[in-house]
């Protein structure tokens, strides 16, 4: 069965630096999103994409994030500049199509650590 | 705004229990409304989703939900728990017609004793 697979598994890096956190969708999906869980807290929306550019995204992902799909298969969720709170689980999805049957399927997810 | 509350941060069962896990959720117009559970090291995975139609929706593994529009709700049930069901279980809501983002609730742990 297809899946979400997303790289690493586990970030640790020091505030400031930059980090790219990496997914692969399933294969014939045409939404992707990328969600983030604090330890302790809900799992958060933070932005979807579609047809190369941002479809949607929450107060969450300001100018410090972004993301891309740099090629037929990666979509990538970069942050600038790691602050501490930035810390979390981090959750790729896809899903194939729109309209009412948008069934997301998740990644196992990124533990990112900042120090 | 949309929002999603569950009532029960924590709960805890003896094996072959009945289970019900509350789930509200704020929003103005129609939803599409979701539970994911995710076990212990592993990702999260749909049990079950409301799209429209039947109210009642039977997902993987026993478990079913109830859409009550009127009180906003969609409880997840099971009648006869086991101790492979425990794990995290997040309601989630979004806005039908579209592909937007998942609001989820804050998720209830369950444990099953065996």
């Amino acid at each position: 069965e297809p899946e979400v697979t997303q790289t690493p598994s586990h970030q640790v890096t020091q505030m400031g630096q930059e980090v790219i956190l990496r997914c692969v969708p399933i294969s014939n999906h045409l939404y992707f999103y990328w969600y983030r869980q604090i330890l302790g807290q809900k799992v958060e929306f933070l932005v979807s994409f579609y047809n190369n550019e941002i479809s949607e995204k929450s107060e969450i992902f300001d100018d410090q994030f972004s993301v891309e799909r740099p090629d037929g298969s990666n979509f990538t969720l970069k942050i600038r500049s790691t602050k501490l709170e930035d810390s979390a689980m981090y959750f790729c999805a896809s899903s194939g199509t729109g309209g009412t049957y948008n069934e997301q399927f998740f990644g196992p997810g990124t533990r990112l650590t900042v120090l | 705004a949309q929002s999603v509350s569950q009532h029960n941060h924590h709960v805890i069962l003896s094996e072959a229990a009945s289970l019900e896990l509350g789930c509200n959720y704020s929003y103005g117009g129609t939803v599409n409304l979701f539970w994911y559970v995710q076990y212990p090291g592993q990702h999260l995975q749909l049990l079950l989703k409301y799209f429209s139609g039947d109210p009642l929706v039977k997902g993987i593994k026993g478990f079913e939900a109830e859409f009550i529009k009127s009180k906003f709700s969609f409880n997840l049930r099971k009648p006869s728990v086991q101790w492979s069901d425990t794990a995290e279980y997040f309601c989630a809501v979004n806005a039908r017609g579209g592909a937007d983002g998942l609001t989820f609730g804050k998720g209830t742990h369950l444990i099953i004793q065996p």
